[in-house]
C-alpha cells in the first residue's frame, strides 16, 4: 500500500518540512491533500512522471517532487499556523480513477 | 477551497439501525465516491458511481448517483460497532488532474 513518514511532526512558524510518500507498487501519479481538522482534504497538487500536473488552491511555497521509483515529497516552506494538518498522498496509476491514500503526516505548526 | 455540502454533520445511532447520509454540489460531477475515514487513518473508498442514476451496493451499503449530477446519498443497513467513523464524499471529473473535490464529512457513532 501507500506509506508516508513521518507519521507526526512540530515545527515553529518560518521553519520549512519535507514529507515523504511512498506509492503503491506500479502506480506512477501521485497527488498530496491537505486535511485541516473537522475538513475534508482538499488536494494541493499531483505529479505524473516527475512534472506537476495540477495544483489547487495553494501558494508556491507548497511545492513538490516525485522521484524515478514513484516515490515523493512534499515540501513546504515559511510555515505558517494554519499549515497545521494531516497530510495524505494518494496514488493511482495514469489513466484509472481510483487513487489510494496513505495513512498522513501530522503537522503541528507553532 | 471546494467542498461539497454533506449531512448530516454527525449522527449516533444505535447498533442494528439503518443510515442516509447525502452529498449535494453546485456543479456537476461524472464521477461520485464514498469514502470511510478511521482517527488516523488515510481514506478508505468504498463504493465508486459512474453514472447518473446508478446504484450500487457493497455488502451492508448502497449509494446512489444522482440524477442532475449534482447529488449522491449513501445508506448502510443494519449498523455495526465497526461502522464508526468519518465519511466522506468526493466528486470528480477526470481528465489529466483527477481531482477530488471531498465533501465536509459525517460523522457516525455507533452504539453497541
Amino acid at each position: 500500500g501507500v506509506t508516508q513518514s513521518p507519521t507526526h511532526l512540530i515545527k515553529t512558524r518560518g521553519q520549512q518540512v519535507t514529507l515523504r510518500c511512498s506509492s503503491q507498487s506500479g502506480h506512477n501519479t501521485v497527488s498530496w491533500y491537505q486535511q485541516a481538522l473537522g475538513q475534508g482534504p482538499q488536494f494541493i497538487f499531483q505529479y505524473y512522471r516527475k512534472e506537476e500536473n495540477g495544483r489547487g488552491n495553494f501558494p508556491p511555497r507548497f511545492s513538490g517532487l516525485q522521484f524515478p521509483n514513484d516515490s515523493s515529497e512534499l515540501n513546504v516552506n515559511a510555515l505558517e499556523l494554519d499549515d497545521s494538518a494531516l497530510y495524505l498522498c494518494a496514488s493511482r496509476f495514469a489513466g484509472e480513477e481510483t487513487q489510494y491514500f496513505g495513512p498522513g503526516t501530522r503537522l503541528l505548526v507553532l | 477551497g471546494q467542498q461539497l455540502n454533506q449531512s448530516p454533520q454527525s449522527m449516533f445511532i444505535q447498533e442494528g439501525e439503518d443510515v442516509s447520509m447525502n452529498c449535494t454540489s453546485s456543479s456537476i460531477f461524472n464521477t461520485w465516491l464514498w469514502y470511510k475515514q478511521d482517527p488516523g487513518e488515510g481514506p478508505v473508498l468504498l463504493i465508486a458511481l459512474y453514472k447518473a442514476g446508478e446504484l450500487t451496493s457493497n455488502g451492508r451499503l448502497t449509494a446512489q448517483f444522482g440524477i442532475t449530477r449534482k447529488d449522491s446519498f449513501l445508506n448502510i443497513s443494519a449498523s455495526i460497532p465497526s461502522d464508526v467513523g468519518i465519511y466522506f464524499c468526493a466528486g470528480l471529473n477526470g481528465g489529466a488532474t483527477n481531482k477530488l473535490i471531498f465533501g465536509t464529512g459525517t460523522l457516525l457513532a455507533v452504539q453497541p
